[in-house]
């Protein structure tokens, strides 16, 4: 059974610095690509990074691109999510998620339950 | 970006009836689009990849269709469990994008 266990959500300054991480089992993690997917109080899903199976590829939404860098340890399997300058407006619930091709078909397959980041001044 | 417009916002109906969401792309995404549901205090869950294919466990219920710029998700017949936001993602162009939602509510 795929599980993805997110962790390190709190509640951090503006500006301040967090590190999210999420593990993963119940696959070869290795083999698949992962994202990460907010949802701000009140708010739809926001996608807002991925990363490739050996790292060499990682792209971001705009709204994160340069303070947030995603990362993965394949030997761990882990999956990180390092957050510099946070802001407010970064505040959700942030989902870790397990990428699978379906028949040509990139995919958001399996959820993590959420870690919660609260960003206030 | 591609931006995904879904309607109705809310849709309110009773078990048993028919549920028809909406999404539409600002520019073609092909078939690369899927549904997902969500619940609140759970994970989300993919329903239907490709616009039109069910994911593996999802109920016959579930139904997608459309390519290009307008996609429908059906509901042949509303279970208690169905209840919950429905959303759209496209998977054409970067960065991925979801529409606004579409909360399925009991009437």
């Amino acid at each position: 059974e795929v599980q993805l266990l997110e962790s390190g959500g709190a509640l951090v300054q503006t500006g301040g610095s967090l590190r999210l991480s999420c593990a993963a089992s119940g696959f070869t993690f290795s083999r698949y690509a992962m994202s990460w997917v907010r949802q701000a109080p009140g708010k739809g899903l926001e996608w807002i990074s991925i990363i490739s199976t050996s790292s060499t590829n990682t792209y971001y939404a705009d709204s994160v691109k340069g303070r947030f860098t995603i990362s993965r340890d394949n030997s761990r399997n882990r999956l990180h999510l390092q957050m510099d300058s946070l802001r407010a407006e970064d505040t959700a619930v942030y989902y870790c998620v397990k990428e699978e091709n379906y028949s040509g078909y990139e995919v958001l397959d399996y959820w993590g339950q959420g870690t919660l980041v609260t960003v206030s001044s | 970006e591609i931006v995904l417009t879904q309607s109705p916002a809310t849709l309110s109906l009773s078990p048993g009836e028919r549920a028809t969401l909406s999404c539409r792309a600002s520019q073609s995404v092909s078939s690369y689009l899927a549904w997902y549901q969500h619940k609140a205090g759970q994970a989300p869950r993919l329903l239907i990849y490709g616009s039109s294919n069910r994911a593996t466990g999802i109920p016959a219920r579930f139904s997608g269709s459309g390519s290009g710029t307008d996609f429908t998700l059906t509901i042949s017949s509303l279970e208690p469990e169905d209840f919950a936001v429905y959303y759209c993602q496209q998977r054409s162009n970067w960065p991925l994008t979801f529409g606004g939602g579409t909360k399925v509510e009991i009437k």
